[in-house]
């Protein structure tokens, strides 16, 4: 069964180093997203992309943050100068369509130290 | 005010009880999901609904678009059921906004 792949599956970095989160979508896929859950909190919306740019982002989703398809297939959000408030775990996740089920990754728990 | 709220916040059963979860949402939807996070973090999509009722196996879903609510019910439930149960509704543009989540813990 097709499936989103992310690595690494636990990254831990030192605060104000920069950090790119990867992500393999569902290859037919056309719409692709990033969540991230902090401990004990709900999943947070972050940031969506379609057709090769951002169609819509959260207020968490900073100048710190971006994203990229830098090829066919992968998908990477990067957080340039990390916070100990990033520590999260963060979901990929893909889709279809925009409205339609939207299949996720295992996630990465990134920790900021 | 776009939030998804879900009841119970946390849940134990029985091995073999009914279980059911509920959420409600305020705001029109263009779908509502339901969804599991297992222990180690990882989510999956159990169902997809914008009316009536889907069923899989043992889990069966519920939406009432009217009372904008929703219930997740699991029959004959098991100590692999024990999860957390994530509702969630699609707004329209692709982006999900998530309830908090019901942590079920079936006991056998």
């Amino acid at each position: 069964e097709p499936e989103v792949t992310q690595t690494p599956s636990h990254q831990v970095t030192q605060m104000g180093q920069e950090v790119i989160l990867r992500c393999v979508p569902i290859s037919n896929h056309l719409y692709f997203y990033w969540y991230r859950q902090i401990l004990g909190q709900k999943v947070e919306f972050l940031v969506s992309f379609y057709n090769n740019e951002i169609s819509e982002k959260s207020e968490i989703f900073d100048d710190q943050f971006s994203v990229e398809r830098p090829d066919g297939s992968n998908f990477t959000l990067k957080i340039r100068s990390t916070k100990l408030e990033d520590s999260a775990m963060y979901f990929c996740a893909s889709s279809e369509e925009g409205v339609t089920e939207a299949f996720f990754g295992q996630g990465t728990r990134l920790t900021v130290v | 005010k776009n939030e998804v709220e879900q009841s119970p916040q946390n849940l134990t059963a029985q091995e073999g009880e009914f279980i059911t979860i509920n959420c409600s949402y305020s705001v029109g939807i263009s779908a509502l999901h339901w969804l599991q996070q297992h222990p180690g973090g990882g989510i999956v999509s159990l169902f997809m609904l914008s009316s009536g009722k889907k069923k899989h196996g043992r889990l069966i879903a519920t939406i009432n678009i009217q009372e904008k609510h929703s219930s997740l019910h699991i029959t004959a439930s098991h100590p692999r059921d024990s999860a957390v149960y994530i509702c969630a509704r699609g707004t329209g543009s692709e982006k999900l906004v998530f309830g908090k989540g019901t942590k079920l813990t079936v006991n056998p």
